[in-house]
């Protein structure tokens, strides 16, 4: 079946440095990906929605600022942290649909910690 | 704005009961609803939409728009279905990608 795939899996950073992750397709193509984010022992959130050629549409409460979205090819979906805080620790999930459509593939998870 | 509601967020059965997982939604639209699941260090993988009115490793799940639900279940629990559940509702087109997700409830089946 189709995967998606979340680079790095981990990652530790100082407040106020960005931190960049990466969601990719690697065996179909997706025009659209989603970005979620799940705090501690709590549920998914959408975040923002990452079109293909096209900005992101981002959650009612999502700063678009704090939170860069890049879609730059088919397969690959960049979320970058700006200025991180430590209460921008959280783990992040991203999701591509499948080409027919009707369900979503997700990727295994980004945990940030921001010291 | 669209809610979903998962009621447990513990739930224990032993093997071979029943078992129930109870979810409720809002929604002003025709809701588009799934049950995904995630195993122990594995990633989020869906369970089972109500469109296709499928069974996956024995689950079944019904839509009853009069009492907004779409409770899942299974006659006969395996310990292999312990797991995370989510709840999830789809807005947004045919995508499918918005998804409003319940506070998911974990099931424990024990031997």
């Amino acid at each position: 079946g189709a995967v998606v795939s979340q680079h790095p899996s981990r990652v530790i950073c100082k407040s106020g440095t960005s931190v960049k992750i990466e969601c990719r397709s690697l065996d179909f193509q997706a025009t659209t990906m989603f970005w979620y984010r799940q705090f501690p022992k709590q549920s998914l959130m959408l975040m923002a929605t990452s079109n293909e050629g096209s900005k992101a549409t981002y959650e009612q409460g999502v700063e678009k600022d704090k939170f860069l979205i890049n879609h730059a090819s088919l397969t690959l979906s960049t979320l970058t942290v700006t200025s991180a805080h430590p209460e921008d620790s959280s783990f992040y999930i991203c999701s591509a649909p499948s080409l027919a459509g009707g369900t979503q593939y997700f990727g295994p998870g980004t945990r940030l910690l921001v010291l | 704005a669209q809610r979903v509601t998962q009621p447990e967020k513990l739930l224990s059965v032993f093997k071979g009961a029943p078992v129930e997982l109870k979810c409720n939604y809002s929604y002003s639209g025709s809701p588009e609803l799934f049950w995904y699941v995630q195993y122990s260090r594995q990633r989020l993988q869906l369970l089972l939409r109500h469109i296709s009115r499928e069974s996956i490793k024995g689950f079944t799940a019904d839509l009853n728009k009069g009492e907004t639900s779409f409770h899942l279940k299974k006659p006969f629990a395996q310990e292999e279905d312990s797991a995370m559940y989510y709840c999830a509702l789809a807005t947004g087109g045919t995508s499918y990608g918005k998804l409003t997700f319940g506070q998911g409830t974990i099931l424990t089946v024990h031997p």
